[in-house]
C-alpha cells in the first residue's frame, strides 16, 4: 500500500540534544512538508521541499533542520535551538505541478516531548 | 497572501443531529479550498477539495461541502452525525501560484452528545 510513514510515533529528548525525525513516502510525490501541531492551534509549516536537493524555510524553521537526498525521505533534525521543542510533528507530501494533484497527504505524526 | 477563519472552535451536536462546520478564507483569487479530518494522535485524512467547477463538493464519510464566492465561505456540512465523526476538523486554503504550501485554520474540535 501506498502512504506515508513517520518514526518513531512516540519520542522523548533530554534538553540540549538534537533528535531526527523520521518520514518516508512511496507515493512518487515530489513535494515533501513537515508541520508542527501544537494543542489548540492549526499546523505551522516548518520547511518544505519541492525536489530532490532543494528545500524552503517555513513559517516556523527556527530551530530545525532538514535534508532531501532522496525523493522517498525527507528527514527532520530539531535541534538544541529549538526553545520549545515538545510538539506534534506531521509530515506531508503532494504532487504539485498537476491538476487536483496539490493535495497534500499526511503521515500519522509523531509526539516529542522535552524532558 | 492567503488566510483562513474558522471561527468556532468546539462544537458539540446531538447523534443523528445535522452538522455546519463554518470556514472563512480571504485570496483575492479562487483559492484551492480543502478540509481534513484528524483523530486524536493522528495525522489528518482529506474529507474533500475543491479547485474549480461544481460548487457543491461531496467527501468521504457523507460529507459535503459548498463553496460560495460571496461569502468567502466553504463550510463543511453532514445531515446526520455519527458518534465516530467526533474529531478535530481543519479548513485549508491554497493558491494557484503557489500550490504547494497551503494555509491551515486552527481548527474545529467536534464532540458528540449520545
Amino acid at each position: 500500500d501506498g502512504g506515508i510513514t513517520q518514526s518513531p510515533k512516540y519520542l522523548f529528548r533530554k534538553e540540549g540534544q538534537n533528535v531526527t525525525l523520521s518520514c518516508e513516502q512511496n507515493l512518487n510525490h515530489d513535494a515533501m512538508y513537515w508541520y508542527r501541531q501544537d494543542p489548540g492551534q492549526g499546523l505551522r509549516l516548518i520547511y518544505y521541499s519541492q525536489i530532490v536537493n532543494d528545500f524552503q524555510k517555513g513559517d516556523i524553521a527556527e530551530g530545525y533542520s532538514v535534508s532531501r537526498e532522496k525523493k522517498e525521505s525527507f528527514p527532520l533534525t530539531v535541534t538544541s535551538a529549538q526553545k520549545n521543542p515538545t510538539a506534534f510533528y506531521l509530515c506531508a507530501s503532494s504532487k504539485p505541478g498537476q491538476s487536483y494533484s496539490d493535495t497534500q497527504y499526511f503521515g500519522p505524526g509523531t509526539r516529542l516531548t522535552v524532558l | 497572501a492567503q488566510s483562513v477563519t474558522q471561527p468556532d472552535i468546539h462544537i458539540t451536536v446531538s447523534e443523528g443531529a445535522s452538522l455546519e462546520l463554518r470556514c472563512n478564507y480571504s485570496y483575492g483569487a479562487t483559492p484551492y479550498l480543502f478540509w481534513y479530518v484528524q483523530s486524536p494522535g493522528q495525522g489528518l485524512q482529506l474529507l474533500l477539495k475543491y479547485f474549480s467547477g461544481d460548487t457543491l463538493v461531496q467527501g468521504i464519510k457523507g460529507f459535503e461541502a459548498e463553496f460560495k464566492r460571496s461569502q468567502s465561505s466553504f463550510n463543511l456540512r453532514k445531515p446526520s452525525v455519527h458518534w465516530s465523526d467526533a474529531a478535530e476538523y481543519f479548513c485549508a486554503v491554497g493558491a494557484e501560484s503557489s500550490a504547494s504550501k497551503i494555509i491551515f485554520g486552527s481548527g474545529t474540535r467536534l464532540s458528540i452528545r449520545p
